[in-house]
């Protein structure tokens, strides 16, 4: 089993659609919790942390369930700019707290016109 | 200010020769991380340095892959004898501090390509 999974998608929605993407962790242990954006051929870029109350930035919406060890990713009126591939990121507790980090292999938004 | 910068941005290489890859950190990051992305595949870390110590490279493939940081700055990724399996994108990035709450900031790669 992945440390971290995703579903790859691709995801093809819509401007101004609402999509939300998961992501699974599997150390119950971890502490910290992001989203990176990379978009095609371009190095990945944090988009958010994620807190356990849950944060906002404008049209994106991060959440974080422990218990069932969950992250989730919500994208609301959709913009075209929007289109690149989101990675679901956890920071690697197991040798302390390191930053090393263990991405998802991420998930493909496609926004159309 | 300037970002994280990497030399080669392309590599292309012989199976067998070996490679040096270069990372040039943002200045004042003390935490340096090298990561590597196959063709479809997740990011996969590799090493990482606290100054100019790797407590962890628990990544590295096996034992053709070394790095080293030098001045606590600049690191260099080599791999000996390169095999194909070892074409992939070599991103590193930096952040302050070796810390999960620091955010890191990631390089533009080197696309290396073993014919």
């Amino acid at each position: 089993r992945k440390e971290v999974e995703q579903d790859p998608g691709p995801f093809n929605v819509p401007e101004g659609a609402t999509v939300a993407f998961n992501c699974t962790y599997s150390n119950s242990a971890s502490q910290s919790f992001f989203w990176y954006r990379q978009d095609c051929r371009k190095e990945p870029k944090l988009l958010m942390s994620v807190y356990s109350s849950g944060n906002e930035d404008g049209r994106f919406t991060a959440q974080l369930n422990r218990a069932s060890q969950y992250i989730s990713l919500l994208i609301r009126d959709s913009k075209l700019s929007d289109s690149a591939t989101y990675l679901c990121v956890v920071n690697d507790r197991g040798s302390g707290n390191t930053g090393k980090l263990i991405f998802g292999q991420g998930t493909t938004l496609q926004v159309k016109p | 200010g300037a970002g994280v910068s990497q030399s080669p941005s392309n590599k292309v290489t012989e199976k067998g020769k070996d490679v040096e890859l270069r990372c040039d950190p943002i200045s004042g990051h003390t935490a340096l991380y090298w990561y590597r992305q196959s063709l479809g595949q997740g990011l996969e870390f590799l090493i990482y340095f606290q100054g100019n110590s790797a407590p962890d490279k628990s990544g590295l493939p096996s034992d053709r892959f070394s790095a080293e940081r030098t001045g606590g700055s600049v690191s260099t990724l080599t791999i000996q004898r390169t095999q194909q399996e070892d074409s992939a994108v070599y991103l590193c990035a930096s952040s302050l501090m070796a810390s999960g709450l620091n955010e890191q900031f990631f390089g533009p790669g080197t696309r290396l390509t073993v014919l």
